[in-house]
């Protein structure tokens, strides 16, 4: 079945540190994917998303592209603030499913 | 405007009580969901409903009962709870026709049982 395994945290960086979360999947079909942040106490909200291999999303400085080729949906980010403290989750959709499939999150905690 | 509401945000309650928390979304999509979120963050699926049917119910104990009376609402009632159905109840909605497959959530509710 699909699957989304993305890297354990907690994830500890300086404010102005490169930030990268690895996500990799495994689906049958063309599925959509995203990344939802969840700050403290709030409910999770759409960071980016791609629908189709080579796609870039792209918000608040945040990157990811959709490989095909390794299964993969890496965040990226150059320069985290210590506002972008948060859990973040990779995600996919295959269409006819209904059913999202969320990675287990990562924290990330950005110190000044 | 909000989206995707929850009533209440908290919840505190004793063992064995029956509770309901409700949903409702104004972005006229046509499925609904309910999640659970452990301490540990980790979000499981319990039920989704599109256009008012029940397309996903997974392993999830027989006390909690989803209802959809339109395809605006998707309310959840747990009879007879327990401690280890304290945790954070989010609702979700998203239009699973066409390429926009956006979900999007609630501010979920906090359940706690003492």
């Amino acid at each position: 079945g699909n699957s989304v395994t993305q890297m354990e945290g907690p994830v500890t960086l300086s404010e102005e540190a490169f930030l990268t979360i690895n996500c990799t999947y495994t689906a049958t079909g063309y599925p959509s994917l995203f990344w939802y942040v969840q700050y403290p106490g709030e409910g999770l909200q759409l960071l980016l998303k791609a629908t189709k291999a080579d796609d870039k999303g792209s918000n608040k400085g945040f990157e990811a592209t959709y490989r095909k080729e390794t299964t993969s949906f890496h965040l990226e980010k150059g320069s985290v603030q210590v506002s972008d403290s948060a859990v973040y989750f990779c995600a996919l959709f295959t269409s006819g499913t209904y059913k999202y499939i969320f990675g287990t999150g990562t924290r990330l905690k950005v110190l000044a | 405007d909000t989206a995707v509401s929850q009533t209440p945000k908290y919840l505190v309650t004793q063992m064995g009580n029956d509770k309901s928390i409700k949903c409702e979304q104004n972005l006229g999509h046509d499925t609904m969901y309910w999640y659970k979120q452990d301490s540990k963050k980790f979000l499981k699926i319990m039920f989704s409903y599109n256009n008012k049917e029940l397309i996903i119910n997974e392993t999830v104990p027989n006390r909690f009962s989803p209802k959809s009376p339109d395809k605006a609402h998707l309310n959840l009632h747990i009879n007879s709870l327990e401690l280890g159905d304290s945790a954070v109840y989010f609702c979700a909605s998203s239009q699973v026709s066409g390429r926009n497959n956006e979900q999007f959530f609630g501010p979920g509710t906090r359940l706690t049982v003492l």
